[in-house]
């Protein structure tokens, strides 16, 4: 069984950081581009940072460029989000997500973590 | 940037009612758009991709159709279970989703 389970959501202040985990299982991480995706309160969802299997290619909203960073360790099997300079615009439900098609469109998602950015 | 325009924000319907969803993208998409379901407090549920597609294990009352930049979802017979949030997802250019819309009951 497929499962992906998000971790490390947390209270941060204003310019501080945090890096966020997914740990997948089920199925063979190594071969399969992986995402970010974030819902803030009350709101729909933004597509925030794809990774390809062999970490090699990364893509970001540009809201987010230059101060979240998307990594992978396939021997773990685990995707990981760092997110520095945080705003409080960055509050929101983060999933991780697993990529069918070279990432084209989502299949399974994770339960997701709660990051929220106050003072 | 490509922009996905859902409509309507909100639908009430009934169980039993056909109800059809429609997102407009900004340009040419080809036919590169997901739908996904969403619960409350849940994580979002491929339904269909490749506009037409639909996701293996999806009840075969969801469908999805394209005419140019317009992609339409229909639940032929609405069931309880679908009360839910739909998104339409842009893959033609990197990744934009619609602004969702809500299905309530009527």
């Amino acid at each position: 069984e497929v499962q992906l389970v998000e971790s490390g959501g947390d209270l941060v202040q204003p310019g501080g950081s945090l890096r966020l985990s997914c740990a997948a299982s089920g199925f063979t991480f190594g071969n399969y581009w992986m995402i970010w995706v974030r819902q803030a309160p009350g709101k729909g969802l933004e597509w925030m940072a794809n990774i390809k299997p062999d970490g090699s290619e990364k893509y970001y909203v540009d809201s987010v460029r230059g101060r979240f960073t998307v990594s992978r360790d396939n021997a773990r099997s685990s995707l990981h989000l760092q997110m520095n300079s945080l705003r409080a615009e960055d509050t929101a439900v983060y999933y991780c997500a697993r990529g069918l098609s070279s990432a084209h469109y989502f299949d399974y998602w994770g339960q997701g973590t709660l990051v929220t950015v106050s003072s | 940037d490509i922009q996905m325009t859902q409509s309507p924000s909100t639908l009430s319907a009934s169980v039993g009612d056909r109800v059809t969803i429609t997102c407009r993208a900004s340009q040419s998409i080809s036919s590169s758009l997901a739908w996904y379901q969403q619960k409350p407090g849940k994580a979002p549920k491929l339904l269909i991709y490749k506009a037409s597609t639909l996701q293996s294990g999806v009840p075969s009352r969801f469908s999805g159709s394209a005419s140019g930049t317009d992609f339409t979802l229909t639940i032929s017979s609405l069931q309880p279970d679908d009360f839910a949030t739909y998104y339409c997802q842009q893959y033609n250019s990197y990744w934009t989703f619609g602004q969702g819309t809500k299905v309530e009951i009527k």
